[in-house]
């Protein structure tokens, strides 16, 4: 089964401490992606990477980290710097840069107390 | 200042009716746009991409089309069923081709029988 997946789906932390994100593609993508999903917002861009050993900040990376070591892996993680962190976060990826439409994982939904 | 607009009422309407969705933007020039379809606590799923040269693009039910002059992006789902009843995305491409999306916050659809 090809796809993205995201681990785990429901991940509850208290103030102050980092956390990880995990996403997985086996699609043999290039591009991937981090979003944030708050209620009656819009995703917005966190981070994304090209390809692998690269990636970009997007409109919202403060208080957020990345690395793209394998083609298949784009962890996030969300530090202690990052002043609202309680979010849907999903990931997503594509073929490539390109005109391409992009897949998503089913999110994780993460809550910071 | 740069703008993605969607409305933010639900849209309810009758099963066999046609749904019409809009999406209007200000200030960018996006070489393409895309529709996606979200369940509730749920990865939004791909739909279909729209370039700045073609006026309307159709897949089965859906259709969607792009004004570069007015801003906007129709998204009609004709002989509309319970099943389509979700929350429909809107992405542009700010990135010149990059993949690089903005996305606006969506429009809830609910499907009467």
């Amino acid at each position: 089964d090809g796809g993205i997946t995201q681990s785990p789906k429901y991940l509850f932390r208290k103030e102050g401490q980092n956390v990880t994100l995990s996403c997985e593609q086996n699609l043999n993508h290039d591009a991937m992606y981090w979003y944030r999903q708050d209620p009656g917002q819009g995703l917005r861009l966190i981070y994304y990477s090209q390809i692998v050993n690269d990636f970009q900040k997007g409109d919202i990376a403060e208080g957020y980290s990345v690395s793209r070591e394998k083609k298949e892996s784009f962890p996030l993680t969300v530090t202690s710097a990052q002043k609202n962190p309680t979010a849907f976060y999903l990931c997503a990826s594509s073929i490539g840069t390109g005109k391409y439409e992009q897949y998503f994982g089913p999110g994780t939904r993460l809550t910071v107390t | 200042s740069q703008k993605i607009e969607q409305n933010s009422e639900a849209l309810n309407i009758q099963e066999g009716k046609t749904a019409t969705l809009t999406c209007n933007y200000t200030n960018y020039s996006p070489a393409y746009l895309q529709w996606y379809r979200q369940d509730p606590g749920r990865g939004p799923v791909f739909l279909l991409l729209i370039r700045e040269n073609e006026k309307e693009k159709r897949k089965e039910r859906l259709k969607v089309t792009f004004d570069t002059t007015l801003k906007q992006s129709l998204f009609h789902i004709t002989a509309s069923q319970p099943a389509d009843s979700a929350t429909y995305l809107c992405a542009l491409d700010v990135s010149g081709g990059y993949n690089k999306l903005i996305f606006g916050a969506g429009t809830r659809l609910a499907v009467h029988p």
